[in-house]
């Protein structure tokens, strides 16, 4: 367990709908990173955030978004959801600092149909 | 935009040989990472290297870094069931955290 928890575990929605995607960091870590892992893409880096703030975007497409709050929990929104979203959405955490070792979540799989 | 190549990507193993997994960067890269995921689970962190020769050993796994020839390597001894997993190396950027995964090694690990 690396202390990393998200939530749902398993998400099952429809093309065109919502959903949020949430995610509590580990105790003490301010860095928050978003990664979708699909069999045709791999594992993407999606947006990281420190302390509230976003520090860097990667290949996230403009209907997502995230957000980190205060408490530094995450959340991450995907609307007008296509067949091609369906994926394993993964949150990791890290203290920052040379190493920067990031901790997985266990995951939420989104399968849209 | 940085690339990150894995080799084999798929490697059968038998048991109580030795192989490795070689990971190939295209850019410089001041953190390589060895993450571990079993079917259906998440990510596990094996190795963090930092500097050209770093070496860490963890068990049956051991993972090196050539920052000059930009490639890491995961040397498996003696193989073991519980070793059947992906392995992914990763790499972040100078002056960045994001990881850039490679594809991915799927082991397994026959007797």
């Amino acid at each position: 367990d690396s202390g990393v928890t998200q939530t749902p575990k398993h998400l099952i929605t429809a093309t065109g709908q919502r959903v949020t995607l949430r995610c509590s960091p580990r105790s003490g870590d301010l860095s928050v990173y978003w990664y979708q892992q699909s069999l045709d893409q791999g594992l993407q880096f999606l947006i990281h955030y420190y302390n509230g703030e976003e520090r860097a975007k990667g290949n996230i497409l403009e209907r997502f978004s995230a957000q980190q709050f205060p408490d530094l929990h995450s959340e991450l929104n995907l609307s007008s959801l296509e067949l091609g979203d369906s994926a394993l959405y993964f949150c990791a955490s890290s203290v920052g600092g040379l190493e920067n070792e990031q901790f997985f979540g266990p995951g939420t799989r989104l399968t849209v149909l | 935009e940085l690339k990150v190549e894995q080799n084999p990507l798929f490697l059968s193993m038998q048991e109580g040989k030795n192989y490795t997994i070689y990971c190939n960067y295209s850019t410089t890269s001041d953190r390589l990472y060895w993450y571990r995921q079993d079917p259906g689970k998440s990510l596990e962190s094996l190795f963090v290297l930092l500097s050209n020769g770093a070496v860490k050993q963890e068990g049956r796994l051991m993972a090196s870094l050539d920052t000059k020839a930009r490639l890491s390597t995961l040397h498996i001894t003696a193989a073991v069931h519980d070793l059947s997993a992906t392995y992914f190396c990763a790499v972040a950027p100078s002056n960045d955290y994001k990881l850039s995964f490679g594809a991915g090694t799927t082991v397994t690990v026959r007797a």
